[in-house]
């Protein structure tokens, strides 16, 4: 089945861009996806790409994605305090998601 | 925006009792999951739900769990004769064909 790894910690100074990795097993995945979640709360979609696009930009957030690699990244520019959480990278093929560890980021002022 | 919602956000059951999540799907959605969280660890997969069966289960969706959707809006999650591992966050989530799956904020289920 599908695996999903990333790296569990990332600690960045506020303003700093921040970039959370990820790689996964199956090349069948379709669509790939980041969650964030704050202490306590439920999984919030940041944003997706489809496996036949390389990048996307959604305002602060750059996600990239290497196919061959089967890599993809998430760029979060100018962080803020406020984005401190964990970020959950996610791989779907036609049915369900398989989702990462999760890194947990940690912004200091 | 349309959402997932769950009830209760916390559930305290005791050992060896029946518990029922509920979920309401984003309307137009017709593929329903549940995934679990146990504190601290990874988001699991527990079972996916489509034209009123199951269409995947994981291994930890055993013959303890069943899902059901009742009525048009519904979508359930059964626990039966719960064991103290079963306490942790269970999401629910919902997508269409093409669409990313929204999760609901979760239930915290607590087994005491």
């Amino acid at each position: 089945g599908e695996d999903v790894e990333q790296s569990l910690f990332l600690s960045v100074r506020e303003g700093d861009s921040s970039v959370i990795n990820c790689t996964y097993t199956d090349s069948s995945s379709t669509y790939l996806y980041w969650y964030k979640q704050e202490p306590g709360a439920g999984l919030q979609l940041l944003t997706y790409i489809f496996s036949n696009m390389d990048m996307k930009q959604d305002q602060r957030l750059t996600v990239l994605l290497n196919k061959k690699d089967k890599h993809l990244s998430l760029r979060i520019a100018d962080t803020q305090t406020g984005d401190s959480a964990i970020y959950f990278c996610a791989a779907r093929d036609a049915g369900k998601s398989t989702f990462g560890d999760g890194t947990t980021l940690t912004v200091k002022p | 925006e349309p959402e997932v919602t769950q009830t209760p956000s916390h559930q305290v059951t005791q050992m060896g009792q029946e518990v029922i999540l509920r979920c309401v799907p984003i309307s137009n959605h017709l593929y329903f999951y549940w995934y679990r969280q146990i504190l601290g660890q990874k988001v699991e997969f527990l079972v996916s739900f489509y034209n009123n069966e199951i269409s995947e289960k994981s291994e930890i969706f055993d013959d303890q769990f069943s899902v059901e959707r009742p009525d048009g809006s519904n979508f359930t999650l059964k626990i039966r004769s719960t064991k103290l591992e079963d306490s942790a966050m269970y999401f629910c989530a919902s997508s269409d064909r093409n669409s990313p799956l929204h999760f609901g904020n979760g239930t915290r289920l607590t087994v005491t």
